[in-house]
């Protein structure tokens, strides 16, 4: 199947730092990415859209400011946690492909200290 | 209310024995469904997909669907340690990301 690699696994920085994590679909090109975020013991929560080559699209509740995404590929996707801070460590995952051919990175586990 | 929901458990089956996740959902126009095994720290891993009423089988796993009473049910048989997961239900959005219910944790004593 497609794969998706997701970059880093694990980071932990400090607060008020910002921390970018990638996505990449390695062997097909996806337009459209989506960003995840799962908190402990909680469900995987949608966050944003990414679209290639123009603006993300962003679920209530979730800043677009502070959760900047870039999609300026086909093949990349990026997810960048500005101005971090402890509530914001969380379990991050990006997907490619929709519905039951959605493809999931390994996830990003962040640590903000 | 959530618009997909699960006990959150944990189930506790013997090995060998037959585990039953179900799974209830809000929105009556949802079309595509999907059971997921999620392992601590991991991302989770397709097991199943159904998109009619019914059972739908593969191997040990044996998804079930009711749009009527918007249930949708993973069966898995021979219940092994490895199944031990977070078992998470999804449906299709429209928009093509999933919405994901807040899993079941299975556990299966050896």
């Amino acid at each position: 199947g497609a794969v998706v690699s997701q970059h880093p696994s694990r980071v932990i920085c400090k607060s008020g730092t910002s921390v970018k994590i990638e996505c990449r679909s390695l062997d097909f090109q996806a337009t459209t990415m989506f960003w995840y975020r799962q908190f402990p013991k909680q469900s995987l929560m949608l966050m944003a859209t990414s679209n290639e080559g123009s603006k993300a699209t962003y679920e209530q509740g979730v800043e677009k400011d502070k959760f900047l995404i870039n999609h300026a590929s086909l093949t990349l996707s990026t997810l960048t946690v500005t101005s971090a801070h402890p509530e914001d460590s969380s379990f991050y995952i990006c997907s490619a492909g929709g519905g039951g051919e959605a493809f999931f990175g390994q996830g990003t586990r962040l640590t903000v200290v | 209310q959530k618009e997909v929901e699960q006990n959150s458990g944990p189930l506790s089956v013997p090995e060998g024995a037959i585990a039953s996740l179900n799974c209830t959902y809000s929105d009556r126009g949802s079309q595509s469904f999907f059971w997921y095994r999620q392992y601590s720290g991991k991302s989770p891993e397709l097991i199943m997909s159904i998109y009619s009423n019914g059972d739908k089988e593969d191997g040990r796993f044996t998804a079930q669907l009711n749009k009527a009473s918007q249930y949708v049910s993973l069966l898995i048989r021979d219940s092994q340690p490895s199944d031990s997961a977070t078992y998470l239900c999804a449906t299709d959005t429209g928009r093509r990301a999933l919405t994901f219910g807040s899993g079941t944790r299975l556990q299966v004593q050896p």
